[in-house]
């Protein structure tokens, strides 16, 4: 079965611009984590998503939000961006879909805001 | 006090050395542990997880549980230098919380 799938592998976009990056679960997955790996912050939680409704959110500002789609793939939208969003931006999905079994991650959206 | 705390390193060993790496955590909550591998421009991949206390073992790796300490461990056995990645420790309360992630340390191991 196919893993979990991230477009694009790259962005750049300017300050101010927005960005959107997609992601795609292992089949018959509900549930989707968004993550943001700065350099030198480790990786912090964003975002929730499960059965198309958003179940939790990190401590970001409102210009991060997403969405989830009936097939249970996900965006993430990054609205008037900061330099300080370069990022790597990854989803997951958890190994067993009740949880508490850790993640399958994708490769990531590499978003470089110049 | 932050939740996981892992030291960054870098973690500098030659071919063949044991490698002990290292995260404390605050939140008595946590009850599955887990340490993933993650190589540069990569996702994280899982390469260990642990429920509640006590050791497992898979081929070179062995993760250790401490909840009484609040101190996790992972060590490599007999390290290659395709062992060289960062290693972050993560951990989570079960069910749908979310993980929480250690910085992640970078270990290179040098042939």
């Amino acid at each position: 079965e196919a893993g979990v799938t991230q477009s694009p592998t790259h962005l750049i976009k300017t300050r101010g611009q927005q960005a959107t990056l997609r992601c795609s679960p292992i089949s018959g997955h509900t549930s989707v984590y968004w993550y943001q790996q700065a350099l030198g912050l480790g990786l912090q939680f964003l975002l929730w998503y499960d059965e198309g409704e958003e179940r939790n959110r990190g401590n970001f500002p409102p210009r991060f939000s997403g969405r989830q789609f009936p097939n249970y793939s996900s965006e993430l939208n990054v609205n008037a961006l900061e330099l300080e969003d370069s990022a790597l931006y990854l989803c997951a999905t958890p190994i067993v879909p009740q949880g508490g079994y850790g993640y399958t991650f994708g490769s990531g959206t590499r978003l470089t805001v110049v | 006090q932050k939740e996981v705390e892992q030291d960054p390193g870098p973690l500098s060993v030659p071919e063949g050395a044991i490698v002990s790496l290292n995260c404390t955590y605050s939140n008595s909550a946590f009850q599955y542990f887990m340490w993933y591998r993650q190589y540069s421009r990569k996702g994280p991949e899982l390469l260990m997880y642990t429920y509640s206390s006590g050791n497992k073992e898979d081929g070179r790796f062995t993760a250790q549980v401490d909840k009484s300490s609040k101190y996790i461990s992972l060590f490599i056995r007999d390290s290659q230098p395709s062992d060289s990645a960062t290693y972050l420790c993560a951990m989570s309360g079960g069910g749908s919380e979310k993980l929480v992630f250690g910085k992640g340390t970078k270990l290179t191991v040098n042939p």
